[in-house]
Order: structure tokens, then sequence, then C-alpha cells
């Protein structure tokens, strides 16, 4: 079946502009996670939602960044006023949610190459 | 709250050898950790995981990863590297919660 997609594969952008990135769970996946990998960094958690339920934002690094989910299905996560620092790449991730939810492994999609000049 | 530990940016090893990432991490209560791959111009791939049971467990690509508790270690093994190994390696954990914390990554370079 289809994986995680996200929309634009490269995003190229000027200091100051917003932008905003797309992410497309597999379906039927009721977890959905954001993360942000910069260029010889790790992985860098951002934001996760489950279900209904109210998102974890306590990766999110400033103000600037937010984050929705509609319809429990696709993504956008938006950064205002970028900065050079928010150059990286935006992974997104997917998983099951069951009764035991920390035993699901994570699909991730292609992730989004942001270039802020 | 979690973390993990790659101690190692860089392995090498020459096709044919036995390979092993390392990983660390410290959590409270039980762990559950994950490897997962990420090759070049590609997403992470996930490899294996430990939930329970068998200390051993194995995965995808002829890989496998012991969870040592006393050591607080789950290290990436494989016993005879490929090449097409080569990739960047993560491990990752993840408590009585849904926070999966990732390490920085090793890279695994394989020469034939």
């Amino acid at each position: 079946g289809a994986g995680v997609s996200q929309s634009p594969s490269n995003k190229v952008t000027e200091k100051g502009k917003d932008v905003e990135l797309r992410c497309d769970p597999i379906s039927g996946h009721t977890a959905l996670y954001w993360y942000r990998q910069s260029l010889g960094q790790g992985l860098e958690f951002l934001i996760y939602f489950q279900g209904n339920s109210a998102p974890d934002k306590s990766g999110l690094p400033s103000d600037r960044f937010s984050a929705e989910r509609t319809g429990g299905s696709v993504s956008t996560l938006t950064i205002q006023r970028t900065q050079q620092e928010d150059s990286a790449v935006y992974l997104c991730a997917s998983s099951q949610r069951g009764g035991l939810a920390v035993y699901y492994e994570q699909y991730f999609g292609p992730g989004t190459r942001l270039t802020v000049t | 709250a979690q973390s993990v530990a790659q101690p190692e940016d860089q392995v090498n090893v020459a096709e044919g050898n036995p390979l092993t990432v390392k990983c660390t991490y410290s959590v409270s209560g039980n762990p559950y950790l994950f490897w997962y791959v990420q090759y070049p111009n590609r997403g992470l791939q996930f490899l294996l995981k430990y939930i329970t049971g068998d200390n051993l467990v194995k995965g995808s690509y002829g890989f496998e990863a012991e969870f040592n508790k006393s050591q607080t270690s789950f290290h990436l093994k494989k016993p005879s590297a490929l090449v097409s190994d080569s990739a960047l390696y993560f491990c990752a954990v993840r408590a009585n919660n849904n926070d999966m914390r990732f390490g920085a990554g090793t890279r695994l370079t394989v020469k034939p």
C-alpha cells in the first residue's frame, strides 16, 4: 500500500517568509510525528498527534512553528518568519495505535528539504 | 525523559566482516528500542525492535540486535557486512509514552 508522503520535496524560501509543509500519513495510522534533521545531526522531535487528543508540542523550537492535523489524517507544519537556522530536512512519520501504542514502529516519509536563503 | 547515545559517528568495516553499531540508552521504566536505517537520498526505514522477550532480536536484511539490560545497550550487529549496507543508522528509544527519542546516527561504510 501507499506509504507516508510529503510535499513539497524541496522548498527554497527567503528569510522572513512563511512556509507550509504537508504530510499524508499511511491510511489508518492514527499517530503522526514531525521531526527535523539538520545536516550531520540526528532527528529532533518537533510535535506528535494522536487521534483527537491534544498534540504534544514539547519539541517545537519556537512559537514560529505550529502544526495542524485535519480530520485525523493530513498534517501541515507551518514555519512563520523563516530564519536561516530553520534550514533542514523535515520528516513526517506515522504509526498505528492500539492498546499498546509504544510497541509500534514508525513509518517515515521521504522528507521536505527546506532551504532558507 | 529518555535519551539515546550512539558513541560512534562513523564505523568502517570490510565487506564480509562482522559489523557492530553501538547504542546505549537511558529511560525510566521498561525501554522499547528500535533501529532505523537511512540510505542515501531515501527516508528512514524500520529495521528491528525490542519490546519484550528474547534479548536477541532479528530484523530486516540480516541484521540483529542484542538487548542488554545491565549495560543499557542495544547494539546492532550483522555477521557478514555487504557494501550495500553502507548507510546512516539510527537507534531510538521509547518509554511508556509515545515520545520516541533518536540517537545522532552512525554512518556505516562497508568497503569492498
